[in-house]
């Protein structure tokens, strides 16, 4: 059981839109500025996406875009591609005094038609 | 930019213990740590723990301490996890992964099949 809730599956045509949610609540992905997508091609290591809500790693497509408002934060993913077929994964960070959490949501599955 | 090179996969029987290794190459940053995740068949990305190379501390998710130990070796820059009293859930595969706050690089990942 994910403490975030993803969507589990998602489609689109090529050259479409699709937004993942995923959400938590005030006390995880609501508190935490530290959220972050993973997108994994079954096989392979995952790749950083997002961090930071809103922030893409150097070489990942502009295609992919971070947003959070609340306790739900949302990857968009724009001009469906048929290599973004995929695993995506959100996550968030919270630190804590003398624990941390490191949340997953249970992943979207995300089939280009 | 750091990679990271995971060991091989791994039988184990029930109740044993695995040590999976974790080579990481390149330079790793104060403020950067080494996580280790797993993921079980048909489930998603589990968090475990992660270790700070370059002192040695370490966290652990709740459900794991006590039953999963990192470290480290810098004479040869290798992280090793190590999990104990092995039960059939275990079976996934093992991800180490470096970032500050997230996993910025990811290994290839290591299969551990507990079976009897």
């Amino acid at each position: 059981q994910s403490a975030l809730t993803q969507p589990a599956s998602l489609s689109g045509s090529p050259g479409q839109s699709i937004t993942i949610s995923c959400t938590g609540n005030s006390s995880d992905l609501g508190a935490s500025g530290s959220v972050s997508w993973y997108q994994h091609h079954p096989g392979r290591a995952p790749k950083l996406l997002i961090y930071n809500v809103i922030s893409r790693p150097s070489g990942v497509s502009h295609r992919f875009s971070g947003s959070k408002s609340g306790n739900t934060a949302s990857l968009t993913i724009s001009g469906l591609q048929t290599e973004d077929e995929a695993d995506y994964y959100c996550s968030s960070y919270s630190r804590g005094n003398t624990l941390d959490n490191i949340f997953f949501g249970g992943g979207t599955k995300v089939t280009v038609l | 930019q750091v990679q990271l090179v995971q060991s091989g996969t791994e039988v184990k029987k029930p109740g044993a213990s695995v040590r999976v290794s974790c080579l990481f190459s390149g330079s790793i940053f104060p403020g950067s740590y080494i996580y280790w995740l797993r993921q079980a068949p048909g489930q998603g990305l589990e968090w475990m723990g992660w270790i700070n190379p370059n002192d040695g501390g370490t966290q652990y998710k709740e459900i794991f301490q006590g039953r999963v130990t990192l470290t480290r070796d810098m004479s040869i820059t290798t992280a090793y996890m190590e999990v104990s009293s092995l039960k059939s859930d275990d079976t996934a595969m093992y991800f180490c992964a470096e970032g500050p706050y997230y996993m910025d690089v990811w290994g290839q990942g290591t299969t551990v099949i507990v079976s009897s």
